[in-house]
């Protein structure tokens, strides 16, 4: 089982709203990350949890705020954004975060932010 | 830094045909991953492909086998007996373990910018 599942699928929200975006694996993994794809574009790295702790901030606003409670599960706080930010966002895991190992992406949430 | 380059932006084949994707890479690093991502209108990103650096085998799944070259640093997808479900957005992307005093150490994937395949009737 590869399954990496994302809640909610679609999501709108005004600029001074507060969400959250959840994502969760039960395949073991120690490794979750967050990432932000524009359309047409590749995914970019927002964020890397390895073995629930922060390891990666790849320079990303404080209006987004990761949090990883245990070890399968892994939160994105979203406030005050910008219609910039609207975009799908994907999370992933993988086994071990300091070896060479395969990520598996969830379904993504697609945000619009008006 | 590592880049990842897919110089081909569109590519079209008819159903059955056989279609390659073309990418290239560029990295110091001895050990890394390569694989190919296939992600549908339906935006998942599906594993398609993995390929180890220190392995010379070419890796196959089913219709999909890669053409690995590592002195040219180049690995393309070759996508045999097309099918209208692989119609899709590939990227290839590029993985190592980035060690840093700031940031910790994790794996990071490095993508290319996708190839758009139609496969057509």
């Amino acid at each position: 089982d590869t399954e990496v599942t994302q809640t909610p699928k679609h999501l709108v929200m005004g600029m001074t709203n507060k969400k959250s975006l959840k994502c969760e694996q039960h395949m073991g993994h120690r490794a979750m990350y967050w990432y932000k794809q524009k359309a047409k574009k590749p995914p970019e790295l927002m964020f890397v949890y390895s073995y629930e702790k922060l390891s990666i901030n790849e320079s990303v606003p404080s209006r987004f705020s990761p949090e990883c409670p245990n070890s399968s599960l892994l939160n994105l706080h979203l406030h005050a954004l910008q219609p910039e930010d609207s975009a799908l966002y994907l999370c992933a895991s993988s086994q071990d975060p300091v070896v060479l190992d395969t990520q598996y992406f969830g379904p993504g949430t697609r945000l619009t932010v008006l | 830094a590592q880049t990842v380059t897919q110089s081909q932006p569109e590519m079209s084949v008819q159903e059955a045909e056989t279609v390659t994707l073309s990418c290239t890479y560029d990295t110091s690093e001895s050990n890394y991953y390569l694989f190919w991502y296939k992600q549908p209108p339906s935006r998942q990103m599906i594993l398609v492909i993995r390929q180890e650096a220190y392995k010379q085998q070419n890796a196959t799944e089913n219709r999909f086998s890669v053409n690995f070259q590592k002195a040219a640093k180049s690995f393309s997808l070759k996508i045999s007996d097309s099918q209208l479900g692989d119609t899709a957005m590939y990227f290839c992307a590029f993985m190592r373990v980035g060690h840093s005093e700031r940031t910790g150490t994790a794996s990071k994937l490095t993508f290319g910018t996708g190839t758009r395949l139609q496969v057509t009737l």
